[in-house]
């Protein structure tokens, strides 16, 4: 099946600071590719859709300047969390989707984040 | 929001059928029904997917009623690496995937 790799797996960043996230899948073009974050004990929350070689659309709520959506090639989008506060740590996990085969979504592995 | 009621947990003997129930009854004609789960601390993982009709792959089987306002995923041989928490999502083929609250499904030995 088709994979869907992040890293990195864990990151520890202090407050004031900018961290990336990278998505990448692996054996598949992503023409679509989204980003969840997930607090403890709650669902996911959708924060952004990217297409590649566009700007990403963010959901309602997410502030577009504090988490950077870059989506340059077909097999990589990465989130910027810059100015991290303790209120961003949390689970972010990308989803890709290669829309010539199908339309299924496939997560990746997932971040976290831990902002100090 | 989600377009989808799932009851918040649901326990399970290993070994017996898991019927996970989910409501959409404001599902539209194009809309489709996804099930993914997520193990704890991992992304989520596709299960399967249908329109009207029912399916079945090696993982489950996705009973979907007849006037489609609701589905039950099925687990047949539940085991306790099954436990996760499983979400029913509706979305168009293509579409953005909204997760709601799940059930969290726990195999007992």
């Amino acid at each position: 099946g088709a994979v869907v790799s992040q890293h990195p797996s864990r990151v520890i960043c202090k407050s004031g600071t900018s961290v990336k996230i990278e998505c990448r899948s692996l054996d598949f073009q992503a023409t679509t590719m989204f980003w969840y974050r997930q607090f403890p004990k709650q669902s996911l929350m959708l924060m952004a859709t990217s297409n590649e070689g566009s700007k990403a659309t963010y959901e309602q709520g997410v502030e577009k300047d504090k988490f950077l959506i870059n989506h340059a090639s077909l097999t990589l989008s990465t989130l910027t969390v810059t100015s991290a506060h303790p209120e961003d740590s949390s689970f972010y996990i990308c989803s890709a989707r290669d829309g010539s085969l199908d339309y299924e979504q496939y997560f990746g592995p997932g971040t976290r984040l831990t902002v100090t | 929001d989600a377009k989808t009621t799932q009851p918040p947990s649901m326990d399970c003997a290993e070994g017996r059928a898991a019927n996970l129930p989910c409501n959409h009854s404001t599902i539209s004609g194009n809309e489709y029904v996804y099930w993914y789960r997520q193990i704890h601390s991992q992304g989520p993982q596709y299960i399967i997917h249908g329109l009207k009709n029912n399916e079945t792959n090696e993982m489950a089987s996705l009973i979907i009623t007849e006037d489609r306002k609701s589905s039950t995923l099925i687990l047949p041989h539940a085991t306790l690496r099954d436990t996760a928490v499983y979400y029913c999502i509706v979305s168009n083929q293509g579409g953005k995937l909204i997760f709601g609250q799940g059930t969290e499904l726990s195999v007992k030995p």
